[in-house]
């Protein structure tokens, strides 16, 4: 069975610009999560969407926002990127909302120059 | 791929011998609780699970202790061994809609 996958796997932008990290679930999995994890820190949570619609969002300015598609898959996306956004962006998904029994990605290694 | 922690708190033990890896939470309100192992250059792997009605639950070399009074959980390897070697990660959730919570990670580092 395939787990959750992310694309891509490294992304190398500088500040200012514009990036889309995509995650696939689960088969049968309706609720995706986001997390940033800074080097050295545990993940933060971002978003979690669920039958495509927001259900929770952590402490993260504007720039970050995402959405959920009908197939389930989800896209987070980042505007005007600043040196601090470098981080390794984990997707999860799960059956329910919530918090419970989330299964992660390898995630996105973002690097902001 | 990055090494996902390099200033954590870090426990070596020796091969075979049994590990114990503590984690205190921030959430008297929290009632679930999961422990993560992250390799690095991917991302966290589910290890066990425990709800907030029990006080121990046992996996595959794997036990996991919840003191509620104390907001305290930990996680107990048996038989460590090198493959064990990575981030361990508790993480909290307060039921509802609450997102998962994670703490900030103990680096186990094995011994051959």
């Amino acid at each position: 069975d395939a787990g959750v996958t992310q694309s891509p796997t490294h992304l190398i932008k500088t500040r200012g610009q514009h990036v889309t990290l995509r995650c696939s679930p689960i088969s049968g999995h309706k609720s995706v999560s986001w997390y940033q994890q800074v080097l050295g820190q545990g993940p933060q949570f971002i978003f979690q969407y669920y039958e495509k619609e927001e259900r929770g969002r952590g402490n993260f300015p504007d720039r970050f926002s995402a959405r959920q598609f009908p197939n389930y898959s989800s896209e987070l996306n980042v505007n005007a990127l600043l040196l601090g956004d470098s981080a390794l962006y984990l997707c999860a998904s799960s059956l329910r909302q919530g918090g419970e029994k989330l299964f992660f990605g390898s995630g996105t290694q973002l690097s902001v120059l | 791929g990055e090494s996902v922690g390099l200033h954590l708190p870090t426990l070596s033990v020796q091969e075979g011998d049994n590990s114990i890896i503590n984690c205190a939470y921030s959430n008297s309100a929290s009632d679930y609780f999961i422990w993560y192992k992250q390799e690095s250059g991917k991302g966290p792997q589910f290890i066990i699970d425990i709800r907030s009605n029990m006080d121990k639950r046992q996996g595959q070399r794997v036990t996991v202790l919840l003191n509620k009074t104390v907001k305290h959980l930990s996680l107990q390897i048996a038989a460590t061994q090198p493959g064990d070697s990575a981030v361990y990660f508790c993480a909290e959730n307060a039921g509802g809609n609450t997102p998962l919570v994670f703490g900030k990670g103990t680096r186990l580092s094995v011994i051959a």
